[in-house]
Formats: structure tokens, C-alpha cells, sequence
């Protein structure tokens, strides 16, 4: 069935250290999510990507979608302890509108 | 809008017993999902629904998993009988059509 992976699984980074986790899917996505829960949280949207090779950027966040459009990545750009949590994309599934999600990358920063 | 709202948060029962999760999505959104989280599993899609019609369950783990949407602003999660291993976090969202999911805060389940 259709799967949608992410690594790492978990990343430990200094305060001011970049950080990026990838998310590839079995399938050819028509178009994903990105998602944070921070601990004890619940997921909550971060951005949505529709066009091949696109990015876009939210201050030091950068999201990027793959030319073949089966995998994405997001780069936080000299981390900060609010960064703490859990990043999922998400692959609202288009036609179907079920969101499956991603297996996720916790992010530990360290101060 | 108060967002998704979920009851309980906590729910602490012993095994064998039946648990019943409740779940009032926003107003207006015509999609439903149930959601357990766990940390060996991760973020695991339960079931779906559509204009309250149950699409797709194929993630319900087994026969004692039940869930239903008797009207646009309720859905109920229900396991009957309750064993250890569904304690989990226990999300509900909802979502007008292909934009972001909202979640509720959760129902964290302990089954002892």
C-alpha cells in the first residue's frame, strides 16, 4: 500500500545548527503537507506544496517539493529550542482527501 | 470556531472495559478522521469520513474498534472491549475539502 517515509527518525542539533528531514513516498504525490507537533501537542499545518520542484519559504523554514514529485524535504535554518518537536508531511491524497501521514522526524534541540 | 474539540482528554480504565471517544469536528468541514498516535506505530490513520458516510476504515486494527458519525457535528470512536496495547493518543481532525487537516488536542487512553 501506499507508504510515505521520513528521515531521520530523530535528530539532535545544537542551538544555531541547521537541520533537514526528507519525506519519500512509494507513489507519486499530487501534492503534501508539512506538519509540527510540538511535545504534548497535536499536528498542526505548517504549509502545502502543488507544483513540481517548488519551494517556498516561511522565515527560516524552506519546503521544497521534487521535480518527480515523490518526495519533499524541509530545511530550518540556524535552529532555535522552539523548533523542538515533531515534523510530519502528509499526503492529503488527492481525489480521496485521506491524510495519510508521514513517520515523522523528532527534532531535539539542544541550548 | 473553537476548533476540533475532543472528550476526554484522559481516560484511564481497566481492561476489558468499553472506552468511547468523542470527537466535534469545525463547523463546515465535510471531512472526519480518527487518528492513533503511538511511539512505535507513529501517526496511524484509523478511519475517514465524508459528509458523515465512513469512506474508508481500513486502518480500524480490528473488530473492536467501531466508529460513527451520526450527524455533521459529532463522531464517536469506540472500543469495546479495551486491552492494553490500544493505550495511545487518540487525535481526532477535520478538514474542508484539499485543504490542511485540523486536529483536536487528543483523548490520551491508558488501558490497564
Amino acid at each position: 500500500g501506499q507508504q510515505v517515509m521520513q528521515i531521520p527518525q530523530y535528530q539532535h542539533v545544537q542551538e544555531g545548527e541547521d537541520f533537514t528531514t526528507y519525506c519519500n513516498s512509494s507513489t507519486t504525490l499530487s501534492n503534501i503537507q508539512w506538519y509540527k507537533q510540538r511535545p504534548g501537542g497535536h499536528p498542526v499545518f505548517l504549509i502545502q506544496l502543488v507544483k513540481s520542484g517548488e519551494v517556498k519559504k516561511q522565515k527560516r523554514l524552506t519546503f521544497q517539493f521534487g521535480e518527480a514529485k515523490k518526495n519533499s524535504s524541509l530545511h530550518i535554518t540556524a535552529t532555535q529550542t522552539t523548533d523542538v518537536g515533531t515534523y510530519f508531511c502528509a499526503d492529503p491524497t488527492s481525489g480521496t482527501y485521506k491524510y495519510i501521514f508521514g513517520t515523522g522526524t523528532r527534532l531535539k534541540v539542544l541550548a | 470556531d473553537a476548533g476540533v474539540i475532543q472528550s476526554p482528554r484522559h481516560e484511564v480504565t481497566e481492561m476489558g472495559q468499553e472506552v468511547t471517544l468523542r470527537c466535534k469536528p469545525i463547523s463546515g468541514h465535510n471531512s472526519l478522521f480518527w487518528y492513533r498516535q503511538t511511539m512505535m506505530r507513529g501517526l496511524e490513520l484509523l478511519i475517514y469520513f465524508n459528509n458523515n458516510v465512513p469512506i474508508d476504515d481500513s486502518g480500524m486494527p480490528e473488530d473492536r474498534f467501531s466508529a460513527k458519525m451520526p450527524n455533521a457535528s459529532f463522531s464517536t470512536l469506540k472500543i469495546q472491549p479495551s486491552e492494553p496495547r490500544d493505550s495511545a493518543v487518540y487525535f481526532c481532525a477535520s478538514s474542508p475539502r484539499n485543504t490542511e487537516a485540523f486536529f483536536g488536542q487528543g483523548t490520551r487512553l491508558t488501558v490497564v
